[in-house]
């Protein structure tokens, strides 16, 4: 089973409010990634980390905050975002980290709009 | 540092007629290549990868990749497209630098198959 699952599939949210993005997989995997994407862009990266641990933050602004509570679960938490945070939102993991030729499986993304 | 460029932006075809979409690669080290396919509103889906077993590298849903070390290439083919086809297809690269393991995204390539 290579399934990646995300929830929730869809999420509106105003400018105060504080969400939770939840991702989860039971591949043994030790590697688990946050992109976000907008319509017509490749995904970019956001947060990796590697055997629950935050190893790459890129930048991202602190309105955004991941959590890792156990090997199998990633969490996006989300507080007083903007307009333009609105987007897909897709989690991935892959079995080790930092070994290039590993294969990241993505999940299906939570769709994003901040009002 | 590694990169990768995807000619074109947007490729139609009829049902029927040969896919071919681009993608070359700029990388310091030797590549790790991968080909996903996005359908709408969905999250990402591995076609192929090469990790330098084979040159020739077959994927799911009839696509093969060729691996051109000359060329610096690694064009996405398909003999026959079909109306589920019709996709984007982001080509990557494994990143050989400081954060091995993460993938460097082209730009995409929104694929239409025409009846």
């Amino acid at each position: 089973d290579t399934e990646v699952t995300q929830t929730p599939k869809h999420l509106v949210m105003g400018m105060t409010n504080k969400k939770s993005l939840k991702c989860e997989q039971h591949m043994g995997h030790r590697a688990m990634y946050w992109y976000k994407q907008k319509a017509k862009k490749p995904p970019e990266l956001m947060f990796v980390y590697s055997y629950e641990k935050l190893s790459i933050n890129e930048s991202v602004p602190s309105r955004f905050s991941p959590e890792c509570p156990n090997s199998s679960l990633l969490n996006l938490h989300l507080h007083a975002l903007q307009p333009e945070d609105s987007a897909l939102y897709l989690c991935a993991s892959s079995q080790a980290p930092g070994r290039r030729q590993e294969t990241q499986y993505f999940g299906p993304g939570t769709r994003l709009l901040v009002l | 540092a590694q990169s990768v460029t995807q000619l074109g932006s947007h490729v139609s075809v009829s049902e029927g007629a040969l896919v071919l979409l681009r993608c070359n690669y700029s990388s310091s080290v030797p590549p790790y290549l991968f080909w996903y396919v996005q359908y709408p509103n969905q999250g990402l889906q591995l076609l192929l990868k090469y990790t330098s077993a084979a040159t020739l590298v077959k994927g799911i849903n009839g696509f093969e990749a060729e691996f051109k070390k000359s060329e610096t290439s690694f064009h996405l083919t398909k003999p026959s497209a079909h109306m589920s086809d019709a996709a984007e297809y982001f080509c990557a690269v494994s990143d050989g630098g400081g954060s091995q393991g993460n993938l460097i995204f082209g730009k995409g390539t929104k694929l239409s198959v025409k009846p």
